[in-house]
């Protein structure tokens, strides 16, 4: 089975910290995205890549960024974190576009 | 641009009843549709996709969903509901980016079965 593993369950940071949040594969997938969940709102995609050093924004991107420089990993960088951006943290991968996504456990995410 | 709507917060049936969550999206193309299950403390989980071919589309644990072109709907179903069928549902599309293609969910319906 396709394994997305995400380095933290929970973390808690404070106002204004630089924040990483880590995501592996294991599957050679070409896609992977990030997402954050937040009740009511559903999923909202922040950024996704589809090849390594290639990235696209997605719906939600303001205060993020993210780094892909091997296929298996990709890392969504809070810049100076705030409390807006505390949330459930979902990390999924792809082998192709018509295909399903694969979620890792997700990081919940508080800041304080 | 593309969307997903799911109209129902939370929908509530009884053990043995037959469930419908509800779904539609708008989307430029074709519709390339997902449902995704979450349980409590899990990670998302896919059920079942639509890519092309017959508009009844059998998936997990024993759910199924019809496409509707012309209603542009995506309901999932199931014939028996079962008290450890309670989950939050989400139904997905394939949108268009600039460079690749990414899948937008939307807002999720809790279901809840009650024996």
């Amino acid at each position: 089975d396709v394994k997305v593993t995400q380095s933290s369950r929970y973390l808690v940071k404070r106002t204004g910290e630089k924040v990483f949040l880590e995501c592996v594969q294991d599957m050679d997938h070409e896609n992977m995205f990030w997402y954050r969940q937040d009740p009511g709102l559903g999923l909202r995609l922040i950024y996704f890549s589809y090849d390594v050093k290639m990235k696209e924004k997605g719906d939600i991107p303001e205060g993020y960024s993210v780094s892909r420089e091997k296929k298996e990993r990709f890392s969504l960088i809070l810049e100076s974190a705030s409390t807006n951006q505390t949330s459930m943290y979902l990390c999924a991968s792809s082998f192709d576009w018509n295909e399903k996504l694969f979620f890792g456990s997700g990081t919940q995410l508080s800041v304080l | 641009a593309q969307s997903v709507a799911q109209p129902e917060d939370q929908v509530n049936v009884a053990e043995g009843n037959p469930l419908t969550v509800k779904c539609t999206y708008s989307v430029s193309g074709n519709p390339y549709l997902f449902w995704y299950v979450q349980y409590p403390n899990r990670g998302l989980q896919f059920l079942l996709k639509y890519i092309t071919g017959d508009n009844l589309v059998k998936g997990s644990y024993g759910f199924e969903a019809e496409f509707n072109k012309s209603q542009t709907s995506f309901h999932l179903k199931k014939p028996s509901a079962l008290v450890s069928d309670s989950a939050l549902y989400f139904c997905a599309v394939r949108g268009i980016g600039t460079g690749g293609f990414k899948t937008i969910f939307g807002a999720g319906t809790r279901l809840f079965v009650k024996a």
